[in-house]
């Protein structure tokens, strides 16, 4: 299958600063990706549809100017966490899709932790 | 608004039991997917279901996808300590995007 890679698999920052995570699709492209977030013990639930050279679309609840997406090329988007504060603490995964819309693969993920 | 209900949540057994996950709705999907996951990794694809009253089988695993398409379910036969982990049904939800919809998973835990 295609390989989605997820940069840095574990960030700690001080509250209050912004963190930036990559998500990159290696051998395909992807007009579209996807943000999640999961908190300990809980589901993986959807933040933000990331589109390529367009606005990001994002789910009711999350703070569109607090999650910053971006996706400037067809094998990059990235998530920036602006002004982290401890309850932003989570582990985010992204996805791209196929071809397909049957088909999704999951980056690494990124544990984030504000302290 | 398209929901994936799955149970149980948490499930606890010896080794050598098999245990079954349930994974239901009230809509249509036109697949869904298994996944299974590792603490502090991302999700990783098991098998999708995409024809209704379809069975599939991964070793041990025995998954099933309803007639109506709305429900699966994940059947483990003589569960293993390293079948340990977050279970997760997903569906892909309306209109052409591709995001998934993911049930709130079933974490299995298998004592030897």
């Amino acid at each position: 299958g295609a390989v989605v890679s997820q940069h840095p698999s574990w960030v700690i920052c001080k509250s209050g600063t912004s963190v930036k995570i990559e998500c990159r699709s290696l051998d395909f492209q992807a007009t579209t990706m996807f943000w999640y977030r999961q908190f300990p013990k809980q589901s993986l639930m959807l933040m933000a549809t990331s589109n390529e050279g367009s606005k990001a679309t994002y789910e009711q609840g999350v703070e569109k100017d607090k999650f910053l997406i971006n996706h400037a090329s067809l094998t990059l988007s990235t998530l920036t966490v602006t002004s982290a504060h401890p309850e932003d603490s989570s582990f985010y995964i992204c996805s791209a899709g196929g071809l397909k819309n049957t088909e999704a693969f999951f980056g690494q993920g990124t544990r984030l932790t504000v302290v | 608004t398209q929901l994936l209900e799955q149970s149980p949540q948490f499930l606890s057994i010896q080794e050598g039991e098999n245990l079954t996950v349930y994974c239901n709705s009230s809509s249509v999907f036109s697949s869904l997917q298994w996944y299974r996951q590792e603490p502090g990794e991302g999700p990783v694809l098991l098998v999708t279901v995409v024809t209704g009253g379809e069975v599939k089988k991964l070793k041990r695993l025995t998954f099933q996808f309803g007639d109506a398409r709305k429900d699966s379910s994940l059947h483990i036969t003589a569960a293993q300590p390293g079948d340990t982990g977050l279970y997760l049904c997903a569906g892909f939800g309306g209109g052409s995007q591709g995001n998934l919809i993911f049930g709130k998973g079933t974490k299995l835990s298998v004592k030897p």
